[in-house]
């Protein structure tokens, strides 16, 4: 079976503080593809990124980066000198290569302090 | 381009009635989820369609539930004699797609008394 791990159920961290979210993975498909997604206070679920799992390539985007090793099934996430804004729910998910369902992890909050 | 809208945002209802929420998602794209998130979880899947076919419901999914995406356009969910455990947030996601990212709505918040 399908699943997603968040271990972390809320994180607290002062501004500028450099975070961590994990999130590891469990599938028997060679084809699939892991997300990142934020869920803000307004709670509208706002996509951050895309993987396939061919692609074990890191990915920097301004603040956030995000770690990918199939070896370890993790797929880890890091916002870079936190900010109030960042404050939400992050949710790991992962889906189906042929029905492109979402199997979500139960989501880390995230408090960013100022 | 806008973004997935959903409708009603909320709605209240007693135990026992009928409900039906919209989405329009995205307009190229052909695939169509819907999940339901409850407090404190994350968001589980219930359906979805590619165009007009319905192509897989959920074990979570009763007979009470039933959905429709007529013409391959906007899509219904509807949901009969409710019951206070169907009270949760419903989203709509759609897609360009199996392999791309899903767009998610706002979210129908369904609350039973």
């Amino acid at each position: 079976a399908q699943k997603v791990t968040q271990a972390q159920t809320e994180i607290s961290v002062v501004e500028k503080e450099d975070v961590t979210l994990d999130c590891v993975y469990e599938t028997r498909d060679t084809t699939y593809y892991l997300f990142w997604y934020k869920q803000p206070p307004s709670g509208e679920l706002v996509f951050l990124i895309r993987r396939n799992s061919f692609d074990e390539q890191n990915e920097i985007s301004g603040r956030y980066s995000w770690n990918f090793q199939k070896s370890t099934s993790s797929f880890n996430f890091t916002i870079t000198a936190s900010q109030v804004v960042d404050s939400a729910v992050y949710f790991c998910a992962l889906s189906e290569a042929v029905t492109g369902k979402l199997i979500f992890g139960q989501g880390t909050t995230l408090q960013v302090k100022p | 381009d806008t973004g997935v809208s959903q409708d009603p945002r909320h709605k209240i209802t007693k135990r026992g009635q009928n409900v039906t929420f919209r989405c329009d998602p995205i307009s190229e794209h052909n695939r169509l989820y819907w999940y339901r998130q409850t407090l404190g979880q994350g968001p589980e899947f219930l359906t979805y369609f590619q165009n007009e076919a319905q192509l897989e419901k959920s074990r979570l999914l009763s007979d009470r539930f039933s959905a429709e995406r007529p013409k391959g356009s906007f899509s219904t969910l509807e949901i009969q004699r409710t019951e206070q455990g169907d009270s949760a947030m419903y989203l709509c996601a759609s897609s360009l797609g199996v392999r791309n990212e899903q767009y998610f709505g706002p979210g129908t918040r369904l609350t039973v008394t």
